[in-house]
């Protein structure tokens, strides 16, 4: 099945440092949407872009919308403990034929470092 | 109180036996779905429903069945357990905006499927 490319995998950072991860696909999406998951947890929505260079922010986090529309970013400024957690983009959309697409990356594992 | 629950929150099983988990939400919203987790895969689509009436395969659909049984109630079931539906499933539940264009998925907190 369809799934976006999402990096990187994992990362180890230090707490303070920012974080940077991204998303790309080869379709084209009208909502691009970021989750964080904690152990034990469903995933829980972070920020929503529904524009085409869409900038949104978040508190410390900050997201774009690919010009492009097939891609993504996500940062975290002044990391902290409680960041660590798996993210996760994820594209929505309806196709030519009126089927409904919601597809999600892979995942990107962080793990801040005190 | 949480939105979205499901339970159990984990499950043993063996394979050929038939299981079922079940999703309920206070939300109020008409569409819901199920996902599977699998490490390094993310989440993929299993099955999806918009209204009580109506129900879609995602992409992953083969060897599951869902049962859409009140506006907030969505079943999945397993009808002959294989060991590689060992998985963490999700169920999550979504409303449209008022532009009607956009939703956001709510996710419940996941249940964990061991298939022996």
């Amino acid at each position: 099945g369809q799934q976006l490319n999402q990096s990187p995998q994992s990362m180890f950072i230090q707490e303070g440092e920012d974080v940077s991860m991204n998303c790309t696909s080869s379709s084209i999406f009208n909502t691009w949407l970021w989750y964080k998951q904690e152990p034990g947890e469903g995933p829980v929505l972070l920020i929503a872009l529904y524009k085409a260079g869409e900038l949104t922010s978040n508190g410390r986090l900050t997201a774009q919308f690919g010009i492009t529309r097939k891609d993504s970013f996500l940062n975290i400024s002044a990391s902290i403990p409680s960041d660590v957690g798996i993210y996760f983009c994820a594209g929505q959309h309806y196709d030519t034929s009126g089927t409904y697409k919601y597809i999600f990356g892979t995942g990107t594992r962080l793990k801040v470092l005190a | 109180d949480a939105d979205v629950t499901q339970t159990p929150r984990n499950r043993i099983t063996k394979t050929g036996k038939r299981i079922m988990l079940e999703c309920s939400q206070t939300k109020g919203h008409d569409r819901m779905y199920w996902y599977r987790q699998d490490p390094g895969l993310g989440l993929r689509l299993i099955y999806y429903s918009f209204d009580v009436k109506d129900i879609n395969k995602g992409e992953i659909s083969d060897g599951y069945s869902v049962s859409r049984q009140a506006q907030a109630k969505f079943s999945l079931s397993l009808e002959s357990a294989i060991p590689n539906q060992t998985a963490l499933y999700f169920c999550a539940t979504s409303d449209l905006s008022r532009l009607g264009t956009v939703e956001t998925q709510y996710f419940g907190p996941g249940t964990r499927l061991l298939v022996l």
